[in-house]
């Protein structure tokens, strides 16, 4: 089945800053990138996605961009702010049968202001 | 409004009592999950539906049953509940690719 390997597991940046988390997955037939923000004792929300005929996604400070050969994902967070800390995941999914996400371990984002 | 809702959202229980958590959603999605979520192991799937009466096992299954007789109710049950099913539960509906996450069920096993 699908692995997803995420680094780093936790990040501390100065606000302003920008935050790279990066992640990997095996099944070359993943073809849907989420990155999930988790907030401490809240659901998983959805900030972005892309999927594998795309390789950049823009929205305001956040980012995300794929390389399918490399088999590799990352978001990319520009001018961060305290509001910024949480968990953020990335997932893979074929998008057929199952329909599951697989998750990467998380990372820990924290903005100091 | 998009909701999908999970009850209990917390819950202390014993070794061995039987439990259910109850999951609702009203966008009338087919597809239902549930999800475990541990730290530094993120979240994994436990079962998952993609229709009525159709139910099957994700990566981490033992020790839960579901059930799914109409499209909005995706109860999960720990027939036996063991200190290691301590864990934080999410239900899970997908309309097409992104998943909509219920609140939550923190669940302790003691």
């Amino acid at each position: 089945g699908e692995n997803v390997e995420q680094h780093p597991s936790t990040l501390s940046v100065q606000e302003g800053d920008s935050a790279v988390i990066k992640c990997t997955y095996s099944d070359s037939a993943s073809n849907y990138f989420p990155w999930y923000k988790q907030e401490l004792g809240k659901r998983p929300q959805l900030i972005i996605d892309i999927r594998s005929n795309v390789g950049e996604k823009k929205d305001q400070r956040i980012a995300v961009t794929l390389n399918k050969t490399a088999k590799h994902f990352s978001l990319h967070i520009t001018e961060t702010q305290p509001e910024d800390s949480a968990v953020y995941f990335c997932a893979a999914s074929m998008g057929t049968g199952r329909r599951a996400l697989t998750f990467g371990s998380g990372t820990r984002l924290q903005v100091q202001p | 409004e998009a909701q999908v809702t999970q009850n209990p959202r917390y819950l202390i229980t014993v070794t061995g009592k039987k439990l259910t958590v109850t999951c609702s959603q009203n966008m009338n999605h087919e597809y239902m999950s549930w999800y475990r979520q541990d730290p530094g192991l993120g979240l994994r799937q436990i079962y998952y539906s993609m229709n009525v009466e159709v139910t099957d096992k994700g990566d981490v299954p033992e020790g839960y049953k579901v059930s799914r007789k109409e499209k909005r109710n995706f109860p999960l049950i720990l027939e036996s509940p063991s200190p290691n099913q301590t864990s934080l539960y999410f239900c899970a509906t997908v309309s097409f690719y992104e998943q909509y996450f219920g609140p939550g069920t923190r669940l302790t096993v003691t």
